[in-house]
């Protein structure tokens, strides 16, 4: 069965210092993997999608299929990006009424000034 | 448009009343989800509907749950009765069935059950 874990609950790092938040899954295939953000007082929303190569507000996530890793980071961290975090994976066959994430259990980063 | 709507905020009961959670989805999503949110656990499905149809409820912990999608903008979640072990916050979320993996996400219920 698929599955998405993320080891650390809590994550606490110095204002400047670089940052990686771990998400390993299990799954059978290629998968597309996500990253959402949920800041203190605002609502859960997509941080970025691996299929995109993109980088948000600093981060990155690249996939490692030989570690089956989907780690977040970002070189120097900022106050600002004290959240909690949580690492997606889609089912493996996208179902054709619609499609549920499962989510792993979140990391909550703190950055300290 | 306001994006997910869910109300109450905050909700405390006793042991043993019955509760409903609302909410009201982003116009022309027609993927709904409840989610509960807790420190343990993280975020937990618990149903998910597609053009108001029920397509999952396996993460729907007992009978005291359940979850209904009269219209296109409008779902409920009901426990009955509440239990102290479900405090929890629960969450709401829609997506377009095009960009199904991009969920938006209301403000969540924050449950107290005493």
């Amino acid at each position: 069965a698929q599955r998405v874990t993320q080891p650390e609950k809590l994550l606490s790092v110095f204002k400047g210092a670089p940052v990686e938040l771990k998400c390993n899954y299990s799954y059978s295939g290629s998968p597309e993997l996500f990253w959402y953000v949920q800041y203190s007082r605002q609502r859960l929303q997509l941080l970025l999608r691996h299929i995109s190569r993109e980088s948000i507000k600093g981060f990155t996530a690249d996939l490692n299929k030989g570690e089956t890793s989907f780690h977040l980071k970002k070189p120097f961290a900022q106050e600002e990006d004290s959240a909690m975090y949580y690492c997606a994976l889609p089912p493996r066959v996208q179902e054709t009424s619609g499609s549920r994430l499962t989510f792993g259990e979140g990391t909550q980063l703190t950055v300290n000034p | 448009d306001a994006g997910v709507i869910q109300s109450p905020r905050h909700e405390v009961t006793e042991m043993g009343q019955e509760v409903t959670l609302r909410c009201k989805p982003i116009s022309g999503h027609n993927s709904l989800f409840w989610y509960r949110q807790t420190m343990m656990r993280g975020l937990e499905l618990l149903i998910y509907f597609n053009n108001n149809v029920p397509i999952d409820d396996s993460g729907m912990p007992e009978d005291r749950f359940s979850a209904k999608m009269p219209n296109a903008s409008f779902s409920t979640l009901k426990i009955q009765p509440s239990e102290p072990r479900d405090s929890a916050v629960y969450f709401c979320a829609s997506s377009y069935r095009r960009h199904q993996e991009k969920l938006f996400f209301g403000s969540g219920t924050q449950l107290s059950v005493l």
